[in-house]
């Protein structure tokens, strides 16, 4: 198993403004998953973030809303640029593959 | 599109009760089969995980059935308990793709 902790746990902001979320893994991963579960519904995969190249966008998500890091196999960060009330959300990042994923607890977005 | 489907969409139990929740897939093939469960304000926590050769397993209180041939799973929960009340998500891992299908999530509030 993996254990991952993420920052914030929680954030309150404005809208058109950003929010860097970091997720932090207790050890070495390939591949580093961000998901959003809005209100009421299930996970949706944003992105496939491996290190060392540039992460891999589902439908419906960009790199210049959504902006992913992966400097090392146990870090990676997602931004939430020019925030809208449409963003409020859990974000959470996920490790692992096909056999197994693990999840970290997730940051509560609110976009005032 | 590979889709899962789950129901009832929430459910009520008094503590101490039995309940079972189902779970429909379109996804083939698959590697596995899995059944989280996600608190409120948490990240999902893996309960089970089933190959498509397996047909049952248990995790304490809960046991897990698949029927590949009907492409249908349950989750069934003993003696429920109030710590139960969480959302329950199943899981579809499709063969060689590290891609999940979530289902919506049944959300079980366990009374006293």
């Amino acid at each position: 198993s993996a254990v991952i902790s993420q920052k914030p746990s929680r954030d309150i902001c404005q809208r058109g403004t950003s929010l860097t979320i970091q997720c932090q893994v207790d050890s070495q991963v390939t591949m580093m998953f961000w998901y959003r579960q809005q209100p009421g519904q299930s996970l949706t995969l944003i992105a496939t973030a491996n290190q060392g190249s540039e992460a891999t966008y589902e439908s419906g998500f960009v790199i210049d809303k959504f902006p992913i890091s992966r400097p090392n196999l146990t870090f990676s960060t997602l931004t939430v640029s020019n925030m809208s009330p449409e963003d409020s959300s859990i974000y959470l990042c996920s490790v692992g593959g096909s056999n197994e994923q693990f999840f970290g607890p997730g940051t509560r977005l609110t976009v005032l | 599109k590979n889709q899962v489907e789950q129901s009832p969409q929430s459910l009520i139990i008094l503590e101490g009760k039995n309940c079972t929740l189902q779970c429909n897939y379109t996804v083939s093939p698959f590697s596995n089969l899995r059944w989280y469960k996600q608190d409120t304000g948490r990240g999902p926590v893996s309960l089970t995980i089933m190959t498509f050769s397996e047909n049952t397993k248990s995790n304490g209180r809960y046991t897990a059935t698949l029927d590949a041939d009907t492409k249908q799973s349950s989750l069934h929960i003993t003696a429920s308990q109030l710590s139960d009340s969480a959302s329950y998500i199943c899981v579809v891992s499709p063969f060689n793709d590290y891609k999940l299908s979530f289902g919506a999530g049944t959300t079980v509030t366990v009374r006293a």
